[in-house]
């Protein structure tokens, strides 16, 4: 089946340490973004990329970074200079520029906690 | 800038009918869209509007009016389970092709 897989669930950070979420999608899209979610809020872009090799800050990319070497695979690497980490990480994926549509397809997320 | 604006909370009573707006202000607009969320899961798409009027999908109906940068979701015959936060997205063309999400309204159902 074609889906959008991220990996871990859940991911405990300690103070200082770097952590890389996975995010894994086999539905051939161009598309890849990164999102944050903080209790009772909506998503924020962290990171997007359209094509591999190639990728944009989106509005709040500080102490996150990214790589696209893969089409398959956008992982998000949460730095010690993000001061406030702790939250509900999703990817997504969608069909990229040529299309009106925005249907997106999302993982399952991860939460983030620093302990 | 892109913006979308939404209520933060709206309740309904289980079988009604209920409504959620979303205005919109971007650089250059497709058409809107509409996800929901429920607590703890990923957002799932439920429609998406390119042209004016009302689009329909079971208990859900979406309209927009690019005239006005206007649209609602439109949710019939509330179940229980319906009670998730909803959020409307654009895409924006423009030099950097991303999705945009709204804050979210959290949908309370009463029985």
């Amino acid at each position: 089946d074609g889906g959008i897989t991220q990996s871990p669930k859940y991911l405990f950070r300690k103070e200082g340490q770097n952590v890389t979420l996975s995010c894994e999608q086999n539905l051939n899209h161009d598309a890849m973004y990164w999102y944050r979610q903080d209790p009772g809020q909506g998503l924020r872009l962290i990171y997007y990329s359209q094509i591999v090799n190639d990728f944009q800050k989106g509005d709040i990319a500080e102490g996150y970074s990214v790589s696209r070497e893969k089409k398959e695979s956008f992982p998000l690497t949460v730095t010690s200079a993000q001061k406030n980490p702790t939250a509900f990480y999703l990817c997504a994926s969608s069909t990229s520029t040529g299309t009106m549509n925005t249907e997106a397809f999302f993982g399952q997320g991860t939460r983030l906690t620093v302990v | 800038g892109q913006s979308l604006e939404q209520p933060s909370e709206v309740t309904a009573v289980e079988g009604a009918i209920v409504q959620i707006n979303c205005t919109y202000q971007t650089s250059g607009f497709y058409g809107l869209s509409w996800y929901q969320q429920h607590d703890g899961g990923a957002p799932t798409f439920l429609s998406y509007n390119a042209l004016d009027g009302l689009e329909e999908t079971g208990r859900f109906s979406s309209f927009l009016s690019r005239s006005d940068s206007y649209g609602y979701l439109l949710l019939q015959e509330l179940q229980m389970k319906d009670s998730a936060s909803y959020f409307c997205a654009v895409r924006d063309l423009g030099r950097d092709d991303k999705i945009i999400f709204g804050k979210g309204t959290r949908l309370h159902i009463l029985p």
